[in-house]
């Protein structure tokens, strides 16, 4: 079966531009997160839905991150206007009901 | 705040010595989950365990091990006989009661096992 797939694997921007994450979760899971990892702040959630309503965005830096689950299997996080500050590991998570979070293998963003 | 704290930074060790990590943890939750993770060299983040908040039994898998002590707040980890592929960085991460939400994680240990 596969795991929770993300895409891109790796991004480079420019300041400025609009980025679009990407993620599908394990199928028939019901909860979906997005954590962003820095040396700075460690690992950190954004954002997580269950059954594709955000249920806490209080990590969601500023109103330049945005995040969408339209249905079960697929998610987007977006960052507009990007900043150099935004460069970070994102990765995005899913569970069944509350269990362990399986992590997908995260997209790498530099923002130049 | 309700932090989770990985009391070493990195750890070395030399191959075949037995390691332990150290994870202490704040709550006001009775009932919670604690976790651990590896994310090895190639970045992803791989699930180890889940422990409900009432289950205080020590659990063993393999050369893995993990003692609870809800008393003084720790879920520390251990690897008997470490091998060169356990260097990673590990992680405990703590979910509140809903069982639904967030993951708080520890900053992280960074464990280096020499050959």
């Amino acid at each position: 079966d596969a795991g929770v797939i993300q895409s891109p694997r790796h991004e480079v921007t420019e300041m400025g531009q609009e980025v679009t994450l990407r993620c599908k979760p394990i199928s028939g899971h019901n909860s979906l997160f997005w954590y962003r990892q820095t040396m700075m702040r460690g690992l950190e959630l954004l954002i997580y839905f269950n059954n594709n309503v955000p249920i806490d965005d209080s990590g969601m830096p500023e109103d330049r991150f945005s995040a969408k689950m339209p249905n079960a299997s697929f998610s987007t996080l977006k960052i507009q206007p990007s900043e150099p500050r935004d460069s970070a590991v994102y990765f995005c998570a899913s569970s069944l009901r509350g269990n362990e979070q399986f992590f997908g293998p995260g997209t790498r963003l530099t923002v130049l | 705040a309700q932090k989770v704290t990985q009391v070493q930074t990195e750890i070395s060790v030399v191959e075949k010595e037995d390691v332990t990590l150290d994870c202490v943890y704040e709550t006001r939750d009775t009932t919670y989950y604690l976790f651990w993770y590896k994310q090895p060299p190639s970045g992803e983040l791989v699930f180890l365990i889940r422990r409900n908040s009432f289950d205080e039994q020590n659990e063993i898998s393999g050369r893995y091990s993990w003692n609870f002590q809800k008393s003084t707040s720790s879920f520390n980890f251990t690897i008997t006989a470490s091998q060169v592929v356990d260097s990673a960085v590990y992680f405990c991460a703590r979910q509140g009661s809903s069982n639904t939400g967030k993951l708080i994680f520890g900053q992280g240990t960074t464990l280096q096992v020499k050959p």
